[in-house]
C-alpha cells in the first residue's frame, strides 16, 4: 500500500514569493490534515478536511495561506506571500477519520524563507 | 481548546535504561491517545495508541499509561537501545467535535551505547 506522498521535499524562497505544496493521501482515507512544524517544535494544525470539505481552518493564516482538496483526494496548500516566520516543515497526514484516529504522515516539505 | 504539555524536552539515557516521557492534557472528554516517533528528516510514525477506557498497554518494550483523573499520559521505553534515538510526540483526539489531533511539543531522546 502506498503511503502519503508530498512534494516538493524542499523549497527555498525569498520573502514575498509564493509556493505550493502538494499531498497525495493514502487511497480511501477521507480525512486529510496539514500541519506546520517549526524547527524543534511539535506539529501545529493548520487545516483539516473531511472529503472535500474544510472542517477546521481556524489556525490557517487566511490572509496568505489557502488549502483545497477539490475532489476529496489530493490536496494543495499554498502560501501567497511568504514571510521568514513561515520557515518550517509542512506535514500532510491522512486518516480514516474514525474514533481510533491513526494519522499516517508524509515525509514533509521543508520550507526556508530567506 | 485542548492544550497538551509534554516533558522533558530532552532526555539522554544509556542503552538498557528506561526512558519516560509524560504529557498532560486539559480536555477531560479526550477520547484517543497516541505516541508518535519522528526520525531525522522523516514524518511521524505511530508507535502505540489507546482509547480512553484503557489504563495501561504494553507492546514490544513500550508501555503506555493513562491516568484520566490527573489527565496524564506517559510513554515508557523499558530497555532503550540506540535505535530508539529520535523525537517522540504525544497526540490526543477529542471525544466530540470531529477529528482534530493536537500534538505535544516533543521529546528528543538520545540513547548512548
Amino acid at each position: 500500500e502506498a503511503g502519503v506522498t508530498q512534494s516538493p521535499r524542499y523549497a527555498v524562497l525569498q520573502e514575498g514569493q509564493a509556493v505550493s505544496f502538494w499531498c497525495d493521501p493514502i487511497s480511501g482515507h477521507d480525512t486529510l490534515y496539514w500541519y506546520q512544524q517549526p524547527r524543534d517544535q511539535g506539529p501545529q494544525l493548520l487545516v483539516y478536511f473531511r472529503d472535500e470539505a474544510v472542517i477546521d481552518n481556524s489556525q490557517l493564516p487566511s490572509d496568505r495561506f489557502s488549502a483545497v482538496r477539490p475532489k476529496g483526494t489530493n490536496s494543495t496548500l499554498k502560501i501567497q506571500s511568504a514571510k521568514q516566520g513561515d520557515t518550517a516543515t509542512y506535514l500532510c497526514a491522512s486518516s480514516l477519520g474514525r474514533s481510533q484516529n491513526t494519522l499516517y504522515f508524509g515525509a514533509g516539505t521543508r520550507l526556508s524563507v530567506l | 481548546g485542548e492544550q497538551v504539555e509534554q516533558r522533558p524536552p530532552h532526555l539522554s539515557v544509556r542503552e538498557g535504561d528506561s526512558a519516560i516521557i509524560i504529557c498532560t492534557y486539559t480536555d477531560s472528554a479526550t477520547a484517543y491517545f497516541s505516541w508518535y516517533k519522528q526520525e531525522a528528516g522523516a514524518g511521524l510514525q505511530l508507535l502505540m495508541s489507546v482509547l480512553s477506557n484503557v489504563d495501561r498497554k504494553e507492546e514490544q518494550g513500550l508501555t503506555v499509561l493513562l491516568n484520566k483523573k490527573d489527565k496524564r499520559l506517559s510513554l515508557n521505553l523499558t530497555a532503550a537501545h540506540p535505535g530508539d534515538s529520535a523525537v517522540y510526540f504525544c497526540a490526543v483526539t477529542p471525544g466530540t467535535g470531529g477529528y482534530k489531533v493536537v500534538f505535544g511539543s516533543g521529546t528528543r531522546l538520545l540513547v548512548s551505547p
